[in-house]
C-alpha cells in the first residue's frame, strides 16, 4: 500500500541545520520529492531525487535516500527564518507516474 | 518560467451557486492536475488531465466537474457544493514524459469557502 509518514513538527535555531525525515512503504517509487508550503500559499518544489540515487545536493539542501529502509531525509544547512514553513515529501510510482503520494507534512519553525 | 496561475484567489459561494476555478500554465506542460487541500493536511489528488484528456479521476463527487479547453488551461466547475468542500484548491502541471522527471509545479491556490 501507499503510506508516507513524517514527524509533525521540528523547531530549530537560526543558523543551525534542520533535518526533516520521511518514511514510505511502497518500494516501487521512481522519484521522491520535497515541497515547501508557506502559510496560505501553494507548494513550491524544492528538489527531487531519482530512486536509484543515494544523495543529491543543491546549495543548502541535501537529500539522502536509503532505499533499503525506505527512508528519505532533507537537510537544510544554515537554516533561516524564511525557511519556516510546512515541508512535504512525496513519491511517484513506477506504475502511475502522474500520481504523487504526499507525506503528512512537517512544520518547521525557525527561531532567532 | 515555472509559473502556474490560478483565479480567483479567494471565493465564497452558497450551496446553490455555480462557480468555476481557473488555472493556466504556459510552460508547454502536457499534464495538469487539481488537488484539494484541507487545513493542516497534505494535498489530495482530484483529477489529472494528460494531453487534454482526463486520465485520472480519484472518485470525486459529480458536483466537481473538470474541463480542459486546451493544453494551457484547466477549469474546475463547481455546483451544489457542501460546506465540507471548503478548502484550498490547488492546480499543478508537469512536463513528465518517458524518461523525464515528473516534478509538478503548483499554483498559489484558490481558497474556497462554501456557506
Amino acid at each position: 500500500g501507499e503510506d508516507v509518514e513524517q514527524s509533525l513538527f521540528l523547531s530549530v535555531r537560526e543558523g543551525d541545520s534542520s533535518v526533516i525525515n520521511c518514511t514510505y512503504t511502497d518500494s516501487s517509487s521512481t522519484y521522491l520529492y520535497w515541497y515547501k508550503q508557506e502559510p496560505g500559499a501553494g507548494l513550491q518544489l524544492l528538489t527531487y531525487i531519482f530512486s536509484n540515487m543515494d544523495m543529491k545536493q543543491d546549495q543548502r539542501l541535501t537529500v539522502l535516500l536509503n532505499k533499503k529502509d525506505k527512508h528519505l531525509s532533507l537537510r537544510i544547512a544554515d537554516t533561516q527564518t524564511g525557511d519556516s514553513a510546512i515541508y512535504f515529501c512525496a513519491e511517484s510510482m513506477e506504475y502511475n507516474t502522474d500520481k504523487l503520494i504526499f507525506g503528512t507534512g512537517t512544520r518547521l519553525q525557525v527561531f532567532p | 518560467d515555472t509559473e502556474v496561475t490560478q483565479t480567483p484567489k479567494h471565493l465564497v459561494m452558497g450551496m446553490t451557486n455555480k462557480k468555476s476555478l481557473k488555472c493556466e500554465q504556459h510552460m508547454g506542460h502536457r499534464a495538469m492536475y487539481w488537488y484539494k487541500q484541507k487545513a493542516k493536511k497534505p494535498p489530495e489528488l482530484m483529477f489529472v488531465y494528460s494531453y487534454e484528456k482526463l486520465s485520472i479521476n480519484e472518485s470525486v463527487p459529480s458536483r466537481f466537474s473538470p474541463e480542459c479547453p486546451n493544453s494551457s488551461l484547466l477549469n474546475l466547475h463547481l455546483h451544489a457544493l457542501q460546506p465540507e468542500d471548503s478548502a484550498l484548491y490547488l492546480c499543478a502541471s508537469s512536463q513528465g514524459d518517458s524518461g523525464l522527471a515528473y516534478e509538478q509545479y503548483f499554483g498559489p491556490g484558490t481558497r474556497l469557502t462554501v456557506t
